[in-house]
């Protein structure tokens, strides 16, 4: 099966500037998640979509951060405007289901902030 | 409550020695404990993973253990090999709310087995 798509693969910015990131999740995964990996950290969850509508955004800084999912399909993430700490990897996953089922992850997007 | 504490940091082994990484909780609601294992720009990739009514689970040349009374896990990859050089992230995810499940990452090991 083919993978987690996304695009850019990497992508730099001034501060203040906006970004946009695309995913495309494995066909038939219900549940996609967005999640931001700074360097030397683990992966840290923005946003987790359930078909087409939000299940979990706490953690989103929505005064910058948007996300959304039309037709519960591919999705964007967008970060207007950009802060020097916005610099990550910011990395798409899906899944089958929620809960145990496994995420499968893209390559992710670096982001580099100046 | 909901971190997850890994160590160490960073691991060096010799090739076809065991590799030990570390993990451990505090919020005794996580139920599920996957490890992922994550190469140079590419994304994490489930490994192995774990549900706490077992205390051992072995796929191949990795194996979890896990304490339920310690709340700690720990990942053992035997015969370490080259081609294991990557960084390692224990997850723990609980039931957060309808259709929720919330996965926390450790902040990872980067193993490196040299020849």
């Amino acid at each position: 099966e083919a993978g987690v798509a996304q695009s850019p693969r990497y992508k730099i910015i001034e501060k203040r500037q906006s970004v946009a990131f695309w995913c495309n999740p494995i066909s038939g995964h219900a549940t996609l998640y967005w999640y931001q990996q700074i360097l030397g950290q683990g992966p840290k969850l923005l946003i987790q979509f359930q078909n087409n509508g939000v299940v979990d955004d706490s953690q989103l800084p929505k005064d910058r951060f948007s996300a959304e999912r039309l037709k519960g399909v591919d999705s964007t993430l967008k970060i207007q405007p950009a802060k020097l700490e916005d610099s990550a990897v910011y990395l798409c996953a899906s899944s089958l289901v929620t809960g145990s089922s496994p995420l499968h992850f893209g390559n992710g997007t670096r982001l580099t902030v100046t | 409550q909901q971190q997850v504490k890994q160590s160490p940091q960073s691991l060096i082994v010799q090739k076809g020695g065991i590799s030990i990484i570390n993990c451990a909780y505090e919020n005794t609601a996580f139920d599920y404990f996957p490890w992922y294992q994550q190469f140079p720009g590419k994304g994490p990739a489930l490994l192995i993973a774990i549900r706490p009514d077992v205390s051992e689970k072995k796929e191949g040349r990795f194996t979890i253990s896990f304490n339920k009374s310690a709340k700690q896990f720990s990942l053992h990859i035997m015969d370490s090999q080259p081609g294991d050089s990557a960084t390692y992230f224990c997850a723990a995810s609980f039931f957060k709310r309808a259709g929720s499940y919330q996965l926390t990452f450790g902040k990872g090991t980067k193993l490196s087995v040299i020849p």
